[in-house]
């Protein structure tokens, strides 16, 4: 079955810059979506479409998308920024599919 | 705005059946696909399927077929989520999701609301 693969943890220090990957072999055709996930709460989608941002959503947060692998980045990171994040996309199938998860620590 | 609120938590003995429901608000209801979504306590997102809220078509992901039920009760403006013959492995937390619309023929939405989650444990 077709797989999102995701650094398992990412750790940045408050104000720098976090990147987290995500790779899989339809991405080229496919969009990717990212989501944030705080402990105990609901995913909140932060990137629609490789690299469009919902309204609240704050501009520190962008993402990216070449060939196998699509990026979020979260430039000036803060401490409420900490959670699990996940990319979201489909094969070629059209069947849904979650990456494995990032991890991501702010201190 | 639109929401999603879902059913209270459920304990369910092993062998037993529970319905989950997911009740929309805000916006057009047969407009947008519902997704369910399972994350099983520590553990990722698994995407469960999706049941199209025009026709009632449901489509199962690979693993979630047999004791996995999507149906509709557009007269209320519910989606319900029903697992048969519970097992211990299906405790976790049960999401729906709207899935939203994309203008790119073929493209597939994001998954744009979110309901608050539904907590299905099963133990003897």
């Amino acid at each position: 079955s077709y797989e999102l693969t995701q650094p398992p943890s990412v750790s940045v220090s408050p104000g720098q810059t976090a990147r987290i990957t995500c790779s899989g072999d339809a991405l080229p055709k496919k969009y990717a979506y990212w989501y944030q996930q705080k402990s105990g709460q609901a995913p909140v989608m932060v990137i629609y479409e490789d690299s469009k941002r919902p309204s609240g959503i704050p501009e520190r947060f962008s993402g990216s998308s070449s060939g196998t692998m699509a990026t979020l980045t979260i430039s000036g990171a803060q401490v409420e920024d900490e959670g699990d994040y996940y990319c979201y996309s489909t094969d070629s199938s059209g069947n849904r599919v979650f990456g494995t998860g990032t991890k991501v620590t702010v201190l | 705005q639109a929401q999603l609120v879902q059913s209270g938590s459920e304990l369910k003995k092993p062998g037993a059946s529970v319905k989950v429901s997911c009740k929309a608000s805000g916006y057009t209801f047969s407009s947008y696909a519902l997704n369910w979504v399972r994350q099983a306590p520590g553990q990722g997102l698994e995407w469960m399927g999706w049941i199209n809220t025009n026709t009632g078509h449901p489509m199962y992901a690979q693993g979630f077929t047999g004791r996995f039920v999507f149906s509709l009760d557009t007269s209320v403006r519910k989606a319900h989520l029903q697992i048969s013959s519970l097992k211990a492995e299906d405790t976790a937390v049960y999401y729906c999701a709207r899935e939203g619309i994309v203008a790119v023929p073929g493209a597939i939405g994001g998954l744009d609301i979110w309901g608050q989650g539904t907590m299905v444990s099963v133990s003897s």
